[in-house]
């Protein structure tokens, strides 16, 4: 059981560059959530998923697409990186009811 | 979800119990009070969680004031393992639609004093 894996662990990209955060958990939750940690900052919600199929926008979705079209898998696309993107991501795994389970966080810097 | 309001950081000795506040008075009657922390830069970690009785686990002790305006964990005996930021977080009631987007502030960084 590996938990919520995320890759990759780094990533440079340059401005307008776009790449895709992986996000995968085999705990068979439901729920799945990306969040982003700016430097001194608290964790803020970027979009999250209720279900295969079922994806919605959270506290800062702006320049983030996502889809979720297996149970196991929650990517994270950046369309046209900027560096104001630079941040942590982490990606959160949980059933409706119990706690979330993190995943160890991409750390992504766009110059 | 209410807010809450914790103190910025926070320092223990080492094998003492560290006391952490929390003030979310704004917190409905169907919220639950839950803890994460998170260690250096890892991702957050379950703690504990209550709703409105005093709760323990293997980690921790959290006690909700009768009014569930404000709340305290307890580490029992700090470890320098327990340097930390400690997050205090209140969502709506399980079942119902909300775990899927936890609301961070900027939690306490507690460090443990050898």
């Amino acid at each position: 059981n590996a938990g919520v894996t995320q890759t990759p662990k780094f990533q440079v990209l340059k401005t307008g560059q776009s790449m895709t955060l992986q996000c995968a958990q085999d705990m068979n939750h439901e729920y799945m959530s990306w969040y982003r940690q700016d430097p001194g900052m608290g964790l803020r919600l970027i979009h999250y998923s209720v279900g295969a199929g079922i994806t919605d926008q959270g506290e800062v979705p702006n320049g983030y697409n996502v889809s979720r079209s297996t149970t196991e898998d929650f990517p994270l696309r950046l369309l046209s990186a900027a560096p104001s993107q630079t941040s942590v991501y982490f990606c959160a795994s949980s059933t409706p009811w119990d706690e979330q389970f993190f995943g160890p966080g991409t750390r992504l810097t766009v110059l | 979800d209410a807010k809450t309001t914790q103190p910025t950081s926070m320092d223990c000795a080492e094998g003492r119990a560290a006391n952490l506040p929390c003030n979310h008075s704004t917190i409905s009657g169907n919220e639950y009070v839950y803890w994460y922390r998170q260690i250096h830069s890892q991702g957050p970690q379950y703690i504990i969680h209550g709703l409105k009785n005093n709760e323990t686990n293997e980690m921790a002790s959290l006690i909700i004031t009768e009014d569930r305006k404000s709340s305290t964990l307890i580490l029992p005996h700090a470890t320098l393992r327990d340097t930390a930021v400690y997050y205090c977080i209140v969502r709506v009631a399980k079942g119902n639609f909300g775990n899927e987007k936890l609301t961070f502030g900027t939690g306490t960084r507690l460090t443990i004093i050898p």
